[in-house]
Parts: C-alpha cells; structure tokens; sequence
C-alpha cells in the first residue's frame, strides 16, 4: 500500500529564516505531487504540483519554491519567511494516469513569529 | 462568485442522527466529485469519489451529486462521536496539459457529534 510521510511535524521559525520542508511517498511509482497551505478560514490552497522529476508548476506568486530532487521526494522551501507564511502545509500525491484523486500527508504546522 | 461554496457549520448533532452536508459550485465543467474528511491538525482523508449526477454509498456514508442544480451533498447516518471532523468538499475537471487534475476546495464543515 503506498503512504505519504512530512517533516516535521510541527515548526516555528523567526521571520527571514529559510525553510525547507520534505515529502516523500512510498509504494508507487511516478506519482503527481502537489504542495498544498491550509490556511484557518481560507480553505486548501494549492502552492505547487509536480508531474515528475525537475518538472514543478507553481499556481500562486509568492516568495515559496518546490523541487523534486527524486521521483517521490517533494521539498518546499523559502529564503527568506514572512509572518504571511504561517499555516499547514500539505503534501499530497495521486497516481500517475489516475489524477482525480489526491491523497494527503499529516501536514506540518509552521508558525513564523 | 466563489467557485465552490460550503456552509462552515459549525453543526452539532445528537449521536445517532442523520447528517447532510452540501456544497454548491458555479463552474460546469466539473466532472468529479470528492468528499474528504480532515480531524484536528491531521491531512485531509479521501472518504467518497464520486463522477456524474447519482448516488454512490459506502457503509453510513451516501454521496449525492446533483449536476443540473450544481449541487453535491454527504449524508451520514446513525451518525458518531468518531465522525467529528472537518468535512470539504472537492470537485475538479481536466486540466489541459499537464496530465494532472487540479483540485478545488470547499473550506469545510466543522461537524461535532455529541454523545
């Protein structure tokens, strides 16, 4: 069965610190992935999503980047954070040829003081 | 217009009643429709699929997709304590190519079930 890891967990950051967080997923091959910020009252808001290796589309201008270094690693990552930034953050995954469905990881809680 | 609308809630029901949760969506060209289930501080959780206008029932789960009235629903019967959560909607079409469907959310309805 495949499941989806993130870390860490939980994160809290000083403003203008870099960031780096990981996603991996195992029991497939090839999987689309995204970077999802959940943010309270706003609802899901999709940051990045990755059709393979070296290939990321961002959907929203903003000081974030992802790169996917291996088939079934994710990593997002800032330079430099701001006090906006703070929120969960989701990774998710679907299956290559079956993109309607995306299955998410337990989220890390970043809080940016 | 949003292009998916959700009732936040929060509802609260007695254990054992039936809950309906909905959300309406502006946009045609949806094909597929999801419902997740999100507890406090955990990933969202993938509960029903569902495509085109009808019914599709799993366990106390029912999902219901009304295409003409752009209009989904969730009914949970015999509702329990476990099924407090968060529930969103999500609806998506194909997304030219990038061979990747994106997803749009409803923000969710904060559903408690009191024993």
């Amino acid at each position: 069965s495949q499941t989806i890891h993130q870390w860490p967990a939980t994160l809290v950051q000083p403003v203008g610190s870099p960031l780096s967080l990981e996603c991996t997923v195992e029991g497939t091959s090839n999987p689309n992935l995204y970077w999802y910020r959940q943010a309270a009252g706003r609802g899901l808001q999709l940051l990045f999503y990755s059709v393979g290796i070296g290939q990321i589309s961002s959907e929203v201008p903003q000081n974030l980047s992802a790169s996917r270094p291996q088939d079934r690693q994710f990593i997002l990552s800032s330079k430099k954070l701001l006090l906006s930034d703070s929120g969960f953050y989701l990774c998710a995954w679907s299956p290559a040829g079956e993109t309607d469905t995306q299955y998410f990881g337990p989220g890390t809680r970043l809080t940016v003081l | 217009q949003k292009e998916v609308e959700q009732d936040p809630g929060p509802l609260s029901v007695p254990e054992g009643a039936i809950v309906s949760l909905n959300c309406t969506y502006s946009n045609s060209a949806f094909q597929y429709f999801m419902w997740y289930r999100q507890y406090s501080r955990k990933g969202p959780e993938l509960l029903m699929y569902t495509y085109s206008s009808g019914n599709k029932e799993d366990g106390r789960f029912t999902a219901q997709v009304d295409k003409s009235s752009k209009y989904i629903s969730l009914f949970i019967r015999d509702s329990q304590p476990s099924d407090s959560a968060t529930y969103l909607c999500a609806m998506s079409d194909l997304y030219s190519g990038a061979g990747s469907y994106q997803l749009t959310f409803g923000k969710g309805t904060k559903l408690s079930v009191i024993p």
